[in-house]
């Protein structure tokens, strides 16, 4: 069965700096999603992306953040300049369509722990 | 706004005994989707089961079904026959139809007893 991954599993870095979150969503699929889950807490919804656009982004998803899918199969979540309240575990989603028919599925996560 | 509660932050289940997840939801929303995801400790999130709002009939997948109870807001999560793998965290997420922003509880811990 077609899932999604994310590199790397686990990602440290200090303060300040840039960091870059990979996803391969599943080939067929044309939206694209990122989630975060801060320790212990809910999953919140950052930012979903459909034909090389933002469709729709959350309060959280301010300047520091970007999405990009630089080619055909790599879907990016760049964080600028890291905070240690970014600490948390990011999750990539894919979908066929924007319906709820149409589940999305979720990728295994990257955490990220800024020091 | 849309708002999804988990009022369990934590239960647990002897093996092959069955155990009821809670969830409510706040939406004005009249059409949307409701979704029950788990997620085990290897922290990849699948789906276990979802439901339209406007089906009355409750989904059922195997061992797993719902409640869904449209006018009191309410969609928990029946699990029968609990086995060791169903030891996970538990979402109960909302999707309204028009929308593509999942809207997630905080999460029930579920732990099977062996």
């Amino acid at each position: 069965e077609p899932e999604v991954t994310q590199t790397p599993s686990h990602q440290v870095t200090q303060m300040g700096q840039e960091v870059i979150l990979r996803c391969v969503p599943i080939s067929n699929h044309l939206y694209f999603y990122w989630y975060r889950q801060i320790l212990g807490q809910k999953v919140e919804f950052l930012v979903s992306f459909y034909n090389n656009e933002i469709s729709e982004k959350s309060e959280i998803f301010d300047d520091q953040f970007s999405v990009e899918r630089p080619d055909g199969s790599n879907f990016t979540l760049k964080i600028r300049s890291t905070k240690l309240e970014d600490s948390a575990m990011y999750f990539c989603a894919s979908s066929e369509s924007h319906y709820g028919t149409d589940t999305q599925y979720f990728g295994p996560g990257t955490r990220l722990t800024v020091l | 706004a849309q708002t999804v509660t988990q009022s369990q932050p934590e239960m647990s289940v002897q093996e092959a005994e069955t155990v009821t997840l809670s969830c409510t939801y706040d939406t004005s929303e009249n059409n949307y989707y409701l979704f029950w995801y788990k997620q085990p400790p290897s922290r990849q999130m699948i789906l276990v089961i979802r439901q339209e709002a406007y089906k009355q009939q409750n989904a059922t997948e195997n061992r797993f079904s719902v409640n869904f109870q449209k006018a009191a807001k309410s969609f928990s999560l029946k699990i029968s026959d609990s086995q060791l793998g169903d030891t996970a965290m538990y979402f109960c997420a909302f999707l309204p139809l028009t929308g593509n922003q999942f809207y997630f509880g905080t999460g029930t811990s579920l732990t099977v007893i062996p």
